[in-house]
């Protein structure tokens, strides 16, 4: 079973260009998040979507928004990237999402975002 | 509002000596535990969650509602257990979706 793929691995950006990450979750898996971990910040939400639909978010600018589509993928955007935007991007997907189904996140390996 | 503290950055141990990484938990509602674990260049993964009650890798947490902590522990450490070890939490039964609060991190360190 394929587990959560995240691409490109690597990415070095230019301060106000705009940049997309993707992500594929586990197959049947219908919640996707997204968090952003940085050294001073550590591990912090960004959103979550759950057939095709965001149903949380976490307190960042609008310059980051995300989507999913019907297949469950999903999709971060960040526009007007700035410097304090490198960051690991993570992506992790869920069967049903947190609460009462007790499942944990599987995690994808990240996305390494450089601005410079 | 959700927060999840770990008092140490930086743990470290003799190999065959047990280990304890704290976790303590504020939230208003019914709280869901998780520990998660990272190895040296390797992604994040799930190692405990408070309502399976199981052991992994000879690892337990007992969630203490009382003292609203998350302890992780395990009696004798391996080398192979050295990693960064993250607590997290989320409401149980949310209406509003799922998100992950995750604690600052603990660097845990089996010496030989």
């Amino acid at each position: 079973k394929a587990g959560v793929t995240q691409t490109p691995r690597y990415l070095i950006k230019t301060r106000g260009q705009q940049v997309t990450l993707s992500c594929s979750p586990i197959s049947g898996h219908r919640s996707v998040s997204w968090y952003q971990q940085t050294p001073g910040q550590g591990l912090q939400f960004l959103f979550e979507y759950f057939s095709e639909t965001q149903r949380n978010k976490g307190n960042f600018p609008g310059r980051f928004s995300g989507r999913q589509f019907s297949n469950s993928r999903s999709e971060m955007n960040v526009s007007t990237l700035e410097l304090g935007d490198s960051a690991l991007y993570l992506c992790a997907s869920s069967p049903q999402g947190l609460g009462r189904s007790g499942y944990g996140y599987t995690f994808g390996s990240g996305t390494r975002l450089t601005v410079v | 509002a959700q927060r999840v503290t770990q008092p140490e950055k930086l743990l470290s141990v003799f190999k065959g000596a047990p280990v304890e990484l704290k976790c303590n938990y504020s939230y208003s509602g019914s709280p869901e535990l998780f520990w998660y674990v990272q190895y040296s260049r390797q992604r994040l993964q799930l190692l405990l969650r408070h309502i399976s009650r199981e052991s992994i890798k000879g690892f337990t947490a007992d969630l203490n509602k009382g003292e609203t902590s998350f302890h992780l522990k395990k009696p004798f450490a391996q080398e192979e257990d050295s990693a960064m070890y993250y607590c997290a939490l989320s409401g149980w039964g949310e209406t509003s979706g799922s998100r992950l609060t995750f604690g600052e991190g603990t660097q845990l360190t089996v010496n030989p």
